[in-house]
């Protein structure tokens, strides 16, 4: 079984730049979750999608982030326009329905640096 | 304000002891608690957890305890293997919010 892919694994950017991350979940997954994290952090929630509604978008910055899940499945993070302190590793996740939403499965998340 | 708390940046054991990571919690409202592990340049995995009705859980060489009263969380590694080498994330879900809460994590390091 294929895991959750993310691409691209690393991304350089000066200040003000676009950017977007795409996240690919397991099949059969309808819960897609975003997460950030700072050096030295844990992972902390942007966004949860359940199917293609987003239905926790509480910590995402709307005046500079923006996110979509077409169909349910693949998702896009955008982020416009990048400020120095977005650097971060962005995660993206999935869960089945039946997990609870508490077993969650990580890509290996995009590493983006904002010179 | 940080909800999930590790205390210790990092810790460093022998091969065949036993690995004894810590957290600390404030939220009552917490109902499920897990611990993810995380290698570099990959995502972080899920390892074990525990309900917050009970006070163990055993998973092989991983022990998961868990003490309400003191709202804090245990993991033991039983004996510790240098594959074990990695950052552990304490995670708590919200009861009712379906998300996760996670700690700032613990780099553990098994010397051989």
């Amino acid at each position: 079984e294929a895991g959750v892919v993310q691409s691209p694994r690393y991304k350089i950017i000066e200040k003000k730049q676009p950017v977007a991350f795409w996240c690919n979940p397991i099949s059969g997954h309808n819960t897609l979750y975003w997460y950030r994290q700072n050096l030295g952090q844990g992972p902390e929630l942007l966004i949860r999608y359940e199917n293609e509604e987003a239905v926790d978008d509480s910590q995402l910055p709307k005046d500079r982030f923006s996110a979509e899940r077409l169909k349910g499945v693949d998702s896009t993070l955008k982020i416009q326009p990048a400020e120095l302190g977005d650097s971060a590793v962005y995660l993206c996740a999935s869960s089945p329905r039946e997990s609870g939403h508490e077993k969650l499965f990580f890509g290996s998340g995009t590493q983006l640096s904002v010179l | 304000d940080q909800q999930v708390k590790q205390n210790s940046p990092s810790l460093s054991v022998q091969e065949g002891r036993i690995s004894i990571l810590n957290c600390d919690y404030t939220n009552s409202m917490f109902d499920y608690f897990l611990w993810y592990k995380k290698y570099p340049a990959e995502g972080p995995t899920f390892l074990i957890s525990i309900s917050s009705i009970k006070d163990k859980n055993e998973d092989g060489r991983f022990t998961v305890f868990l003490n309400k009263s003191a709202k804090h969380l245990s993991l033991h590694i039983v004996p510790s293997q240098p594959g074990d080498s990695a950052v552990y994330f304490c995670a708590a879900r919200i009861q009712g919010a379906q998300k996760l809460v996670f700690g700032q994590g613990t780099r553990l390091t098994i010397n051989p």
